[in-house]
Formats: structure tokens, C-alpha cells, sequence
């Protein structure tokens, strides 16, 4: 199957400081990622969706301003916590939509990256 | 209104038994597509199953199979003989047009 990255896989933080996160199709071309964010012991909450070349689509409820999506080349997006405050600590995980063509509709997840804002 | 819907939300089986995990859904769409994952401690979702709303047959994958009665609006997952690695939070999910939503999640814990 397809592989996507993220990196990093962890990062501690300081409140008030901004943490960006990349997420790489490694061996794809992926026009569109989706960017989730998951509590503890919670499901996976979709946040935006991030299409190359154009402004990524946010969730009711997620602040656009606060979650900076960039998604400039065919193979990665970026995910920009800014101003990141003890709340916005999560894990935070990327998945890209399967080529065109693949047999079905598949999402394939990055490995996560667990945020901690102190 | 919740569109994915898992009720258990932890279930013990015991080792080399059958289990199901149940999923509901609610979609006015008529194509949708229902996804299994499953997300071990370490965190990664893994995809184990994959069933069109216009599939004939269940879909199945090795020990997976996915129980798709379209009428009910159910997609419950079987996995047989379970493995002690099979222990793991097991998630179920529902296209809608190009968003992937989820459920809450069930907790397998597999007993020796």
C-alpha cells in the first residue's frame, strides 16, 4: 500500500509558540489530504480538508486562523497550530486519498504526531 | 446527528473465538462506501476492510469480513479465530462525498 509521513512524530512545546507538522505521500501523488485530530481515548475528529492548490476546506468548529493548512505540492501539506495553548495538545494524524484509479476509495493515515503544548 | 454509531464501546473475547463489532450508520447518499480500522496502542490506523454501498457481496480480507446489510444500514465487522494481536481499538467509518467520517470506536481486548 501507499506510505505517507509525518514528521515530527512528537514535539513539546511551549504555550504561545507555533508548531507546524508535515505530511508526506511518500511514493503517491495525492491531491487531497485530510488532517485529523484525536483525543485521548476519543475517535479521529476530521478537521479540514486540504486539497493542492487551493484553500483547505474546514469542519464546523475548527478556527481556520488557528489551524494553518498548506497543501503546495502534489506531496505534502502542512498543518501550522499557531499560538498553540495547553488545549490544542492532541494527537494530530494525516491521511492522503488513494490515486486516481486505486480499486476503491481508500484514505492512507500518516503515523500521527502527538502534540504537547506545556 | 451521529451519522457513524458503534454501542460497544469495549468488548473481551476470548482467544480463538469468533467476534463481531457492530456499526450503524446514517447517510440519505446513495453512494457511500464503510471502512474498518483498526488502531493499536502505538497509534497507527490501520485499513483492514473496505464495502460499496453498490458491492453485491460482503467484502472479506483473510479473518475480516464485513456483514453489509444495506437495509438495516449495518456494516458490522467479523473477525474470526481471534489473536492476541488483535487487541486493539477498532474503528468504523463511512464516506460522504470526499470527507471520511468515524465512529467512536470499540475496545477489543483478545484473553489468552
Amino acid at each position: 500500500g501507499a506510505v505517507v509521513s509525518q514528521h515530527p512524530s512528537w514535539v513539546i512545546c511551549k504555550s504561545g509558540t507555533s508548531v507546524k507538522i508535515e505530511c508526506r505521500s511518500l511514493d503517491f501523488q495525492a491531491t487531497t489530504m485530510f488532517w485529523y485530530r484525536q483525543f485521548p481515548k476519543q475517535s479521529l475528529m476530521l478537521m479540514a480538508t486540504s486539497n493542492e492548490g487551493s484553500k483547505a476546506t474546514y469542519e464546523q468548529g475548527v478556527e481556520k486562523d488557528k489551524f494553518l493548512i498548506n497543501h503546495a505540492s502534489l506531496t505534502l501539506s502542512t498543518l501550522t497550530v499557531t499560538s498553540a495553548h495547553p488545549e490544542d495538545s492532541s494527537f494530530y494524524i494525516c491521511s492522503a486519498l488513494s490515486p486516481a484509479g486505486a480499486r476503491v476509495y481508500e484514505q492512507f493515515f500518516g503515523p500521527g504526531t502527538r502534540l504537547t503544548v506545556l | 446527528a451521529q451519522k457513524i454509531t458503534q454501542t460497544q464501546p469495549g468488548m473481551f473475547v476470548q482467544e480463538k473465538e469468533a467476534v463481531t463489532l457492530d456499526c450503524t450508520y446514517d447517510t440519505s447518499d446513495p453512494s457511500y462506501g464503510l471502512f474498518w480500522y483498526k488502531q493499536p496502542s502505538s497509534g497507527e490506523m490501520i485499513f483492514l476492510i473496505y464495502q460499496g454501498s453498490y458491492d453485491q457481496q460482503n467484502a472479506t480480507e483473510g479473518r475480516y469480513s464485513l456483514n453489509f446489510q444495506k437495509a438495516r444500514k449495518s456494516a458490522n465487522l467479523v473477525i474470526s479465530a481471534s489473536q492476541l494481536g488483535d487487541s486493539a481499538m477498532y474503528f468504523c467509518a463511512m464516506r460522504e462525498g470526499s470527507r471520511i467520517i468515524f465512529g467512536k470506536g470499540t475496545r477489543l481486548h483478545i484473553l489468552p
